[in-house]
């Protein structure tokens, strides 16, 4: 299976600050690579896929990077609505994986 | 508007069985991929399983041989049937959508105890 490494596992930030998450797949995943967002008690919700493609309706201040086996999620004004738990996952082969999850919280 | 809405979860004990059903409204089940994904408490996502368009399915390798994904083209409805299951088995079930996984049902909790 491909292994899927998400950084940090947490980060305090401050509304308006710049934020980067990344995720390293351990091998090559062609782009096949999906960002989403998870609040509390809620059904995660898709951001991005094929890395850098911003899903329908998601704000532009979200976008994404990389290729081969490095990724990174950005947003780059951090808004209040914001603050929840950032996942990576690869559907380049199945079995589809995971990262471990990135917490923002509220600095 | 897409919709996906989960049942069936519930306590049920060591050894157990359970099927999960997924009923979808503006998507037809049978022209998407389908998957499960489970979330235990506290903890991150995990993908289960995924059914493909020609009825292909795969499994991850912590419920293969004990879960059977299906899907019932008539319902437009999906299935995880589960069996033999065991306390980490315990998680909010979600079906979901595509690849990358762009519409969610709102999830159904099974827990595993005796």
């Amino acid at each position: 299976d491909i292994q899927m490494t998400q950084s940090p596992s947490s980060l305090s930030a401050s509304v308006g600050d710049r934020v980067t998450i990344t995720c390293r797949a351990s091998q090559g995943i062609s782009n096949s690579l999906a960002w989403y967002q998870q609040t509390p008690g809620k059904a995660p919700k898709l951001l991005l896929y094929a890395a850098s493609r911003l899903e329908s309706g998601v704000p532009s201040r979200f976008s994404g990077s990389g290729s081969g086996t490095d990724y990174t999620l950005t947003i780059s004004s951090l808004q209040p609505e914001d603050f929840a738990t950032y996942y990576c996952q690869q559907y380049y082969r199945t079995s589809w994986t995971f990262g471990q999850g990135t917490k923002v919280e509220i600095k | 508007e897409m919709q996906l809405v989960e049942s069936g979860g519930g306590l049920i004990q060591p050894g157990g069985s359970l099927r999960l059903s997924c009923a979808a409204s503006g998507l037809t089940v049978s022209t998407n991929y389908m998957s499960w994904v489970r979330q235990a408490p506290g903890k991150g996502l995990e993908w289960v399983s995924v059914i493909y368009t020609g009825g292909d399915t795969y499994y991850a390798d912590s419920v293969k041989g004990r879960f059977t994904i299906s899907r019932d083209n008539s319902k437009n409805t999906l299935y995880l049937e589960m069996n033999s299951l065991r306390a980490e088995d315990t998680a909010v079930y979600y079906c979901a959508r595509n690849l990358a996984l762009d519409c969610w049902g709102q999830g159904t909790l099974v827990t595993v105890s005796s």
